[in-house]
């Protein structure tokens, strides 16, 4: 159980395009939705924190503008990139928390982005 | 990641142990996790301490201490595919995870 799916997996796109990713997960309900983006050999950054039927809360630093998070069911949170950028190219990785029980997170299997 | 350090790298061979220490700031504290990620794939779970002591599970143990804002990770019989980057998170009482930097773990034959 407690299985988190990520769409895409990879996606290149030009600069100035917008991405969207999802996640979901897919045998249990999420009340607590985290995204995170990891640049190579560097740790996870929190970039926002979603519940469902919310807004999200971002990290300082985090373009809200830039980085659009819908939580819309509680199986489902995506992450638009807005007129992505070279610097934006990194790896996306959402997590899924329960509420019940202690706070483990399950991640997602990440999102590896690519603008060109 | 923030007040969270642990060592950048870590090496050793085949069938040794490894400790991996973590020291994290103890304000508003509530648990501290222990996750492995190896390259280009998501981290994976391994363990939760919220309690002083050490936790064992099989050949991954997880230590905490509250006081001392201290936890280490003790890998035995090291395999080589145990080779990976290992996490050590904190969570707050509102449930907001803190990832370290990560110790990359070099298991050698």
């Amino acid at each position: 159980g407690a299985v988190v799916s990520q769409h895409p997996s990879r996606v290149i796109c030009k600069s100035g395009t917008s991405v969207k990713i999802e996640c979901r997960s897919l045998d249990f309900q999420a009340t607590t939705m985290f995204w995170y983006r990891q640049f190579p050999k560097q740790s996870l950054m929190l970039m926002a924190t979603s519940n469902e039927g919310s807004k999200a809360t971002y990290e300082q630093g985090v373009e809200k503008d830039k980085f659009l998070i819908n939580h819309a069911s509680l199986t489902l949170s995506t992450l638009t990139v807005t007129s992505a950028h070279p610097e934006d190219s990194s790896f996306y990785i959402c997590s899924a928390r329960s509420g019940r029980g202690y706070n483990e997170q399950f991640f997602g299997p990440g999102t590896r982005l690519t603008v060109l | 990641g923030q007040n969270i350090d642990q060592p950048t790298e870590m090496t050793a061979t085949e069938g040794a142990i490894v400790q991996i220490n973590c020291t994290y700031q103890t304000s508003g504290f509530n648990g501290l996790f222990w996750y492995q990620q190896h390259a280009g794939e998501a981290p994976t779970f391994l363990s939760y301490n919220v309690l002083d002591g050490l936790e064992e599970k099989g050949r991954f143990s997880s230590f905490l201490s509250r006081s001392k804002g201290y936890s280490y990770l003790l890998l035995k019989e090291l395999q080589m595919k145990d080779s990976a980057s290992y996490l050590c998170g904190r969570t707050d009482s509102w449930g907001k995870f803190q990832f370290g930097a990560g110790t990359q773990v070099v298991v050698t034959p």
